[in-house]
C-alpha cells in the first residue's frame, strides 16, 4: 500500500543529544515537509522540500537539519541546539511543488526530553 | 501575514445531529483551503480540499464550502455518529504556504 511511514512512533532524548527522525514515502510525490505540532497550537513547518538535493526552511527551522538525498526520504535532525524539542513530528508529503495540493500524512513521532 | 483561526476549540454533541464546524482566514487570497482530521496520537487525513474557485465539496457525509470574501470556510457533518469523534484542522493555501487553524476537537456522545 502506498503512503507514509515515520519512525520511531516515540523517542525519548536526553539533553544535549541529537536524534534522526526517519519519514518514507512511497507514493512518488515530489515535495515533502516537516510539521511540528504542540497541544493548542496549528501545525508549525519546520522544513520543506520541493525536489531531490533541495529543501528551504520553514517557520521555525533553528535547531533542525534534513537532507533529501532520495525523493523517498527525507529524515529529520533535531539538535541539541533546539532549545524545546519536546513535541509531535508530523511527517508530509504532495504531489508536486508549488501551491500544496493534498496532503499525505504519516503517523507521527512522538519526542520526549528526558 | 494570514492567520487561520478555529472556533470552537472544543464541541460536544449527541449522537445523530447535524453539525457544523467554522474555519475564518484573514487574507481571502488563498489557492485553496482544506479540511483534515486527526485521532488521538495519530498523523492527519484529508478530508476535502476547495481549490479558490470552488465554493463547496463533498465527500459522504461530509460538506465543506468556502467563502472567501468573508474568509471563511465550514465543515458541515450530517447525521454524527460516535466515529466522528477526532479533532478536525483547516489550512489555508496561501502564498505556497499552508497556515493551520488549532483545529476544534469534536466529541460524539453516543
Amino acid at each position: 500500500d502506498g503512503g507514509i511511514t515515520q519512525s520511531p512512533k516515540y523517542l525519548f532524548r536526553k539533553e544535549g543529544q541529537n536524534v534522526t527522525l526517519s519519514c518514507e514515502q512511497n507514493l512518488n510525490h515530489d515535495a515533502m515537509y516537516w510539521y511540528r505540532q504542540d497541544p493548542g497550537q496549528g501545525l508549525r513547518l519546520i522544513y520543506y522540500s520541493q525536489i531531490v538535493n533541495d529543501f528551504q526552511k520553514g517557520d521555525i527551522a533553528e535547531g533542525y537539519s534534513v537532507s533529501r538525498e532520495k525523493k523517498e526520504s527525507f529524515p529529520l535532525t533535531v539538535t541539541s541546539a533546539q532549545k524545546n524539542p519536546t513535541a509531535f513530528y508530523l511527517c508530509a508529503s504532495s504531489l508536486t511543488s508549488g501551491n500544496t495540493g493534498e496532503l499525505f500524512f504519516g503517523e507521527g513521532s512522538r519526542l520526549t526530553v528526558l | 501575514k494570514q492567520e487561520v483561526t478555529q472556533i470552537p476549540a472544543a464541541l460536544s454533541v449527541p449522537e445523530g445531529e447535524n453539525l457544523v464546524l467554522n474555519c475564518s482566514f484573514t487574507d481571502s487570497a488563498i489557492y485553496n483551503l482544506q479540511w483534515f482530521r486527526q485521532d488521538p496520537g495519530k498523523g492527519l487525513t484529508s478530508l476535502l480540499l476547495i481549490q479558490s474557485s470552488q465554493r463547496e465539496q463533498t465527500s459522504g457525509r461530509l460538506n465543506a464550502s468556502l467563502d472567501k470574501s468573508s474568509g471563511r470556510s465550514t465543515l458541515y457533518i450530517a447525521a454524527s455518529q460516535p466515529g466522528d469523534s477526532a479533532t478536525y484542522l483547516c489550512a489555508a493555501d496561501s502564498n505556497y504556504q499552508l497556515i493551520w487553524g488549532a483545529g476544534t476537537k469534536l466529541i460524539i456522545k453516543p
